[in-house]
């Protein structure tokens, strides 16, 4: 299985501040790769696919890139909506896996 | 737009089989175009998928969770089901039914249930 690495655990970032989230996998999943934000209470939403595609909906301020093994989410100017836990997902291999999570919290 | 409801009982005794549903209302489980899977996350912690069911019935689960695992669909209903047996404690978690277009990310979620085992 493939393990998917995420950091850092926890983002301390003031409104309209950048913040960059990471993601490794132990093996390459070519891009093939997702991001979701989870609010509490709430269900996961897909934020971006193909390591870089925003999903319908989805604002331009959040972006995604990387290949292989390395992937970034980069939200560059934090709305006080974006306060939440992200989380990467493979979907390269069998079975589907996800990180496990980065919170981002504000400063 | 489609929607994805999980339903079932929210106590499960330890030993015992969880059973859950989920409905796909607004659009057909018999597209061809999607898979239909199951994903939890215990309290607190992180999320784990469990298995895919296609709508002809072919399925694949999690190795870690093979053994116990049954999902089914009912396109009549437009619903499939998640069946786990042999509960434990650390099969507490909220379950979630998701969809995702020809085996890529899960673009649809459910609300979520929360299963807690305990007698």
């Amino acid at each position: 299985e493939i393990v998917m690495t995420q950091s850092p655990a926890t983002l301390s970032v003031s409104p309209g501040e950048r913040a960059t989230l990471s993601c490794r996998a132990s093996q390459s999943v070519s891009s093939n790769l997702a991001w979701y934000q989870q609010k509490p209470g709430q269900a996961p939403r897909l934020l971006i696919y193909g390591a870089s595609t925003r999903a319908t909906g989805i604002p331009a301020r959040f972006s995604g890139s990387g290949s292989g093994t390395e992937f970034t989410l980069t939200i560059s100017s934090l709305q006080s909506e974006d306060f939440a836990v992200y989380y990467c997902q493979q979907y390269n291999n069998w079975p589907r896996t996800f990180g496990g999570g980065t919170k981002v919290e504000i400063k | 737009q489609v929607q994805l409801q999980e339903s079932g009982p929210g106590l499960v005794k330890p030993s015992q089989t969880l059973s859950l549903t989920c409905t796909v209302s607004g659009g057909s489980i018999s597209s061809g175009d999607y898979y239909w899977s199951w994903i939890r996350q215990p309290p607190g912690k992180g999320l784990e998928w469990i298995g895919y069911i296609y709508y002809s019935g072919s399925t694949y689960y999690n190795p870690s969770l093979k053994s116990r695992v049954t999902i089914s669909v009912d396109t009549s209903k437009n619903q499939f089901s998640l069946k786990l047996s042999s509960v434990t404690a650390a099969d507490t978690a909220v379950y979630y039914c998701a969809r995702d277009y020809a085996l890529d990310a899960f673009d649809i979620w459910g609300q979520g249930t929360m299963v807690t085992v305990s007698s």
